[in-house]
């Protein structure tokens, strides 16, 4: 059964960088049929796809966020990782990393999701 | 960019059929058949539901369907049970400003 887990820092200072990594288990990240993707969920809102990766390093991302965001994978590892820089107190929500099919659009595993609160 | 819109909230008594519609544009619903639903409840990931328009994921029950017309996209649950009670989204495929994925606002769906 694949599983994916999300990890990093819970809460981040304003104007500085979130950084969260997923984990990958039961399966292998390197499978072609896959992107893996990062999403969030401001507390009480709805969600936003943030960006996606293939295994070979080819990224994706929401043109909104685009300037702050670098997804990276690491398929030694079967882990790939966000990066968000310049954070304000807009960017405090639940981070999801999920596994998505070839158009991106259907997610059929997800992590368990993690709060990141920007906060000084 | 702009998000598909959902009704806020929509709700069924046990045993009834409900529709939650999704609409966009001819850049996501209307172009592709590319329309995700995703059941999520309070504290938890979201599930995906429906993919491809009308394709169930295994071990989703068959109470859930999906459908397009034109730019709007329906998701329709029969047989509506308390365990239904959640939050609903829609997610589409765009060629919008190279944004690839788009989310609807969500439909908050109570069982009465």
């Amino acid at each position: 059964q694949l599983q994916l887990q999300e990890s990093g820092p819970g809460l981040v200072k304003p104007s500085e960088t979130l950084s969260l990594t997923c984990t990958v288990s039961g399966g292998s990240i390197s499978s072609s049929s896959y992107y893996w993707g990062w999403i969030r969920q401001p507390p009480g809102k709805g969600l936003e796809w943030i960006g996606s990766i293939y295994y070979s390093g080819s990224t994706y991302y929401n043109p909104s966020l685009k300037s702050r965001v670098t997804i990276s994978v690491d398929t030694s590892k079967n882990q790939f990782s966000l990066k968000l820089s310049s954070v304000t107190a807009a960017d405090t929500a639940v981070y999801y990393c999920a596994r998505q099919g070839i158009t991106m659009v259907q997610a059929d595993y997800w992590g368990q999701g993690t709060l990141v609160t920007v906060s000084s | 960019q702009s998000a598909l819109t959902q009704p806020a909230s929509v709700s069924g008594s046990p045993g009834q059929s409900i529709t939650i519609s999704c609409t966009g544009t001819s850049s996501d619903v209307g172009g592709y058949n590319y329309v995700s639903w995703y059941q999520q409840h309070p504290g938890k990931a979201p599930k995906l539901m429906i993919y491809d328009v009308s394709n169930r994921p295994s071990g989703v029950s068959n109470r859930f369907s999906g459908s397009k017309s034109g730019n709007t996209a329906s998701l329709t649950i029969s047989g509506l049970q308390a365990e239904d009670e959640a939050d609903y989204y829609c997610s589409s495929y765009t060629s919008s400003s190279t944004l690839y994925v788009v989310f609807g606002g969500g439909t908050k769906l109570t069982v009465l």
